[in-house]
Parts: C-alpha cells; sequence; structure tokens
C-alpha cells in the first residue's frame, strides 16, 4: 500500500493563483520530500522537510510539514503555465527507499 | 559532475521477449541505486534497489530481476515479458537524502 497519499488527484487553477496539494502517510518518518514530474519524464526533487521542521521555502515553493496529523502540504504560489506537472511526496521511514504516493495533477491555464 | 543516464528511452518489445534496460550513474562511488515502475497516470513502486556491487534487493515478486555488474551500472532485465510488464520505468540514485532520477523508458509489450 501507498506510504503518502497526495489530495487531490487533479487540480486546474488559472496563471497566477497559488495551488496547493496535500499528502498523507501512514508511518513515522524521518524526511518528507516533494517532486515534481512533467509529462513522459523523470521526476526531479523540489524540496526535502525533516520530520522535526515545520515548515521550510524554496523560492515560490512553501512545504509545511504536520507530524501529529502524519500530513504535509506543497503550496505554489504565482503559478505559472510552466509548473504544469505532476507533484508527488515521497516519505523516507529510514528503510531501504523512499515511498512515492500516487500524485497530483496540477494543470495551469495560461 | 554527478549525472545519471538511463537507455534506451521507449521500447516496444513483444510478450515472450527478452529485457534488457540499463542505467549508470556518473561522478560519485558506491552509490544507492533504485529500479521503479510507474503505471500509467500513478505513483512509483519499488522493484529493486542495490547498496552495491552484486548487492541488490527485490520489492515484489514477478518476472523482472536486477544486476549491478560494475560500482556505477544497475540493469533490469526479463527473459520473458509479460503484458503486465508495460509501463514506465526509472531509475533513480540516492544522492543527499533525496533522489535523482533518470529520464525514464517508456516499455510497451505488444
Amino acid at each position: 500500500s501507498q506510504q503518502g497519499e497526495e489530495d487531490p488527484q487533479a487540480l486546474s487553477i488559472q496563471e497566477g493563483e497559488n495551488a496547493t496539494m496535500n499528502c498523507s502517510y501512514k508511518t513515522s518518518i524521518n524526511n518528507l520530500q516533494w517532486y515534481r514530474q512533467n509529462s513522459g519524464r523523470g521526476l526531479v526533487h523540489l524540496i526535502l522537510i525533516r520530520s522535526n521542521e515545520r515548515e521550510k521555502h524554496s523560492g515560490r515553493l512553501r512545504v509545511t510539514l504536520d507530524t501529529s496529523k502524519k500530513s504535509s502540504s506543497l503550496l505554489i504560489t504565482a503559478s505559472r503555465a510552466a509548473d504544469t506537472a505532476s507533484y508527488f511526496c515521497a516519505t523516507d521511514t529510514g528503510r531501504r527507499a523512499l515511498t512515492f504516493g500516487s500524485g497530483t495533477r496540477l494543470q495551469v491555464q495560461p | 559532475s554527478q549525472t545519471i543516464h538511463q537507455w534506451p528511452a521507449t521500447l516496444v518489445q513483444p510478450v515472450g521477449s527478452p529485457l534488457s534496460l540499463e542505467c549508470t550513474v556518473e561522478g560519485t562511488s558506491n552509490p544507492n541505486l533504485y529500479w521503479y515502475r510507474q503505471a500509467a497516470g500513478r505513483g512509483l513502486q519499488l522493484l529493486f534497489y542495490s547498496i552495491g556491487i552484486d548487492q541488490i534487493s527485490s520489492e515484489v515478486p514477478q518476472n523482472l530481476s536486477a544486476s549491478r555488474p560494475q560500482d556505477r551500472q544497475f540493469i533490469l532485465s526479463s527473459k520473458k515479458l509479460l503484458l503486465s510488464d508495460s509501463g514506465f520505468y526509472l531509475c533513480a540514485w540516492m544522492r543527499d537524502r533525496g533522489y535523482t532520477f533518470g529520464s525514464g523508458t517508456r516499455l510497451t509489450v505488444v
């Protein structure tokens, strides 16, 4: 079963609006990561947040982590058409490999 | 510089034919390497991971196998492909707690 589950599965917004995606997970983690995937391409690492951190920023990205609720959110501010992609959360539980969620498909309309 | 290469980009193979996908990493030594499979519109399923030469762990029972003949080379193979083997195969390298992914191989079994 998936450790991380993203919500919503799909999101369509207008350019300039903010996009928020959520991720829930089941077990304790060392860190949580967000990745982006353009259609038919490999995934690209966006940001990592450790279990003892609550918020992290990188450019137009803002990630929050609530370990009590086992959830994280990714906020993309002032979205652009180029942000159109699928976004995945991945959890590091200290085991062999990262576990990925099923992703949120973001469509930013110009 | 540190990079990861994966090939081929696309592959169409008949049922029952063999498979060999190759992944190589440059600019590092003794990397942790991973093979994931992604079904259409879905998340990533871990297939194999390797922490060193000839040290490979399998995550799911299937007709696929993996080998690591050299430190920076990771190969995914099958002796006889099934229709259900179709998907997007991604090689990844663990770097600074996050993954760097290859560009992926789209495999269609017909």
